[in-house]
């Protein structure tokens, strides 16, 4: 066990839909990331945020959004969905160094119908 | 642009034998370098980093992995695999450029008895 958790474990949607990931990170890691891994793409970095803070950002979609609150809890917003965008989402947490580990939550299946 | 390549889509081993999970990157700067295992439906787990020092590092589970500037490498190794080895493996490597952590596309290791 990572001491990451996500919810939900699984979600099936509709295309056009919107839906919310949420994500809370390890006690005492300020830094949450999201990734998406898809069979074609692989597992892509979407966006980092370090203490409430947007800090790195990857290849996140603008149908897609989010934001760390300030319980360290994140969570990624996703809107208009597309077939393609049925995926596994995940959450990692780290302690905010460059070198730091990430820590792995289980992840989000989203399918998209 | 920064890059990690696992030019093995899979690698098949005998229990009991070496392995080698092979690993090349290409990044501005010092890289720091991960390796990471997923077994099926799971999140991504930790197995060792290199961010400066030996050039051989020492991680979970028994692996190991090298450092090789010259041939911007970082292969992964264990000396005896085990059937509960089999899982799918991503290198990664740190960009302070962009500040993100970028994936290989993963090798899949398959240990047989």
């Amino acid at each position: 066990d990572s001491g990451v958790t996500q919810t939900p474990k699984h979600l099936i949607t509709a295309t056009g839909q919107r839906v919310t990931l949420r994500c809370s990170p390890r006690s005492g890691d300020l830094s949450v990331y999201w990734y998406q891994q898809s069979l074609d793409q692989g597992l892509q970095f979407l966006i980092q945020y370090y203490n409430g803070e947007e800090r790195a950002k990857g290849n996140i979609l603008e149908r897609f959004s989010a934001q760390q609150f300030p319980d360290l809890h994140s969570e990624l917003n996703l809107s208009s969905l597309e077939l393609g965008d049925s995926a596994l989402y995940f959450c990692a947490s780290s302690g905010g160094s460059d070198y730091n580990e990430q820590f792995f939550g289980p992840g989000t299946r989203l399918t998209v119908l | 642009a920064q890059s990690v390549a696992q030019p093995e889509d899979q690698v098949n081993v005998a229990e009991g034998n070496p392995l080698t999970v092979k690993c090349t990157y290409s990044v501005s700067g010092n890289p720091y370098l991960f390796w990471y295992v997923q077994y099926p439906n799971r999140g991504l787990q930790f197995l060792l980093k290199y961010i400066t020092g030996d050039n051989l590092v020492k991680g979970s589970y028994g692996f190991e992995a090298e450092f090789n500037k010259s041939q911007t490498s970082f292969h992964l190794k264990k000396p005896s695999a085990l059937v509960s080895d089999s899982a799918l493996y991503f290198c990664a490597v740190f960009s302070g450029n962009t500040g993100k952590l970028i994936f290989g596309q993963g090798t899949t290791l398959q240990v047989k008895p």
